[in-house]
């Protein structure tokens, strides 16, 4: 019974291309979350989504596009992927933004 | 401006030593929440404590102990008869309003990395 889980847990792909990283939560939490973790394992908060509405919209690149179908999903989908996009990317989710944050298993993204 | 500094970037330790992760932060919010996480190497990161700022009791779990003093800013975290088990990346994160007062985000310490050697 897993309670944020993700998919992919690895993703190895080349520049260019375009890939999605899905997240599900059975926690009824209302909030929902994506980090970037970098090589050295620096945390930063992407966006967050309250009720199916982007609340936290973080300084990136238009090339990231989250999406909520439903208050269970966050699904994370980018566009042309680029060297410095090599990370692994956190989901989470919380009761409310006050709430504490419980993380998915994390997906390793490697762009050649 | 917000922000969690964690001072110790590597410690070492021996098994059964007693070890303490500092965590200082700044906030202008009167209402703030903090937070331990712990990152092991298989690279989950599993929750350890949370804490609002209104509650300054230490608290204990096992061998873990939380030290939270609004005073000097600080939740420090201390492991008592360490184990290698033990051997992590640990992370302190506050709770605060944005500068707008408005959405919470958790802001990150940089993470201290404990080895805790046979």
């Amino acid at each position: 019974d897993t309670a944020v889980s993700q998919t992919p847990k690895y993703l190895v792909t080349q520049m260019g291309n375009d890939k999605s990283i899905k997240c599900e939560q059975n926690l009824g939490h209302d909030t929902m979350y994506w980090y970037k973790q970098d090589s050295k394992k620096f945390l930063k908060i992407m966006f967050s989504y309250n009720n199916k509405e982007l609340i936290i919209n973080e300084t990136v690149p238009n090339r990231f596009s989250p999406k909520s179908p439903d208050k269970a999903h966050l699904n994370l989908h980018i566009n042309s992927l680029e060297l410095g996009d090599s990370a692994v990317y956190f989901c989470a989710s919380s009761q409310d933004p006050k709430e504490t944050q419980y993380f998915g298993p994390g997906t390793r993204l490697l762009v050649l | 401006a917000q922000k969690v500094t964690q001072a110790q970037t590597e410690i070492s330790v021996v098994e059964k030593e007693d070890v303490t992760l500092d965590c200082v932060y700044e906030t202008r919010d009167t209402t703030y929440y903090l937070f331990w996480y712990k990152q092991p190497p298989s690279g989950e990161l599993v929750f350890l404590i949370r804490r609002n700022s209104f509650d300054e009791q230490n608290e204990i779990s096992g061998r873990y102990s939380w030290n939270f003093q609004k005073s000097t800013s600080s939740f420090n975290f201390t492991i008592t008869a360490s184990q290698v088990v033990d051997s992590a990346v640990y992370f302190c994160a506050l709770s605060d309003r944005d500068n707008a007062g408005n959405n919470r985000k958790l802001i990150w310490g940089l993470g201290t990395s404990l080895a805790v050697n046979p």
